[in-house]
């Protein structure tokens, strides 16, 4: 079954440095991937997507994150963190199989805390 | 555009109970998702409705159950409630139905079973 790990359930950065949170999926076949971030008491806001197009996507407020066929990956990185990109970061995917529409499979969620 | 809206936003309920979360989607989306997440588990798939159809199941009990209405908005159902029933409940919402679509979610329904 298709499943994703993300390493690192805590990451910790200095305001200003660089940001790397990481994602590896397992199937053979590559998936949809997503990254979204959550904020305390909110739901989930999806942050860019990976859907075969360009491998480096870029995303929304300043993140961006790289295809990686030959190492199953998908990390996200942020050159400059900022105080308020503490929250909680989920990667996702989705088979590309019709019989798995709908539904997102998550990684258990790196809390990212920003130090001043 | 209005984004996903789920009501309540919190609920107590006691063990065995049921309870009924509701969920509108974003105008014109036709799927609605239904995730469970909780600090051991993280977040799981329940199930997904498009044009009124379930068309994928996640692995949960048959306790949890839902539909869809004409106009897209969904409500989930869960009955006989436990402890471990304690969760956020997320719904998201999509244009379609495909894997590349982006899910919207919404705020959550915060449930706390006693």
């Amino acid at each position: 079954a298709q499943s994703v790990t993300q390493l690192g359930s805590h990451v910790s950065v200095s305001e200003g440095a660089l940001v790397l949170l990481r994602c590896n999926y397992s199937s053979s076949v590559p998936p949809y991937l997503f990254w979204y971030v959550q904020y305390p008491n909110q739901g989930l806001q999806l942050l860019l997507k990976y859907t075969s197009a360009a491998t480096l996507v870029k995303g929304i407020n300043g993140f961006e994150a790289e295809f990686k066929k030959s190492e199953t990956s998908f990390h996200l990185t942020k050159p400059s963190a900022h105080m308020s990109d503490a929250a909680e970061y989920f990667c996702a995917v989705t088979d590309r199989g019709s019989s798995n529409t709908g539904k997102l499979i998550f990684g258990q969620g790196t809390t990212l805390q920003v130090k001043p | 555009k209005a984004g996903v809206t789920q009501t309540p936003r919190y609920l107590i309920k006691t063990r065995g109970q049921q309870v009924t979360l509701s969920c509108s989607p974003i105008s014109g989306h036709r799927s609605v998702s239904w995730y469970q997440q909780t600090p051991g588990q993280g977040l799981q798939f329940l199930f997904e409705y498009f044009s009124e159809t379930q068309r994928n199941k996640g692995n949960f009990p048959g306790r949890f159950s839902g539909r869809q209405f004409s106009n897209s908005r969904s409500e989930m159902n869960v009955s006989t409630l436990e402890l471990g029933d304690s969760a956020l409940y997320l719904c998201a919402s999509s244009l379609d139905s495909f894997s590349t679509d982006t899910q919207y979610f919404g705020p959550g329904t915060r449930l706390t079973v006693l």
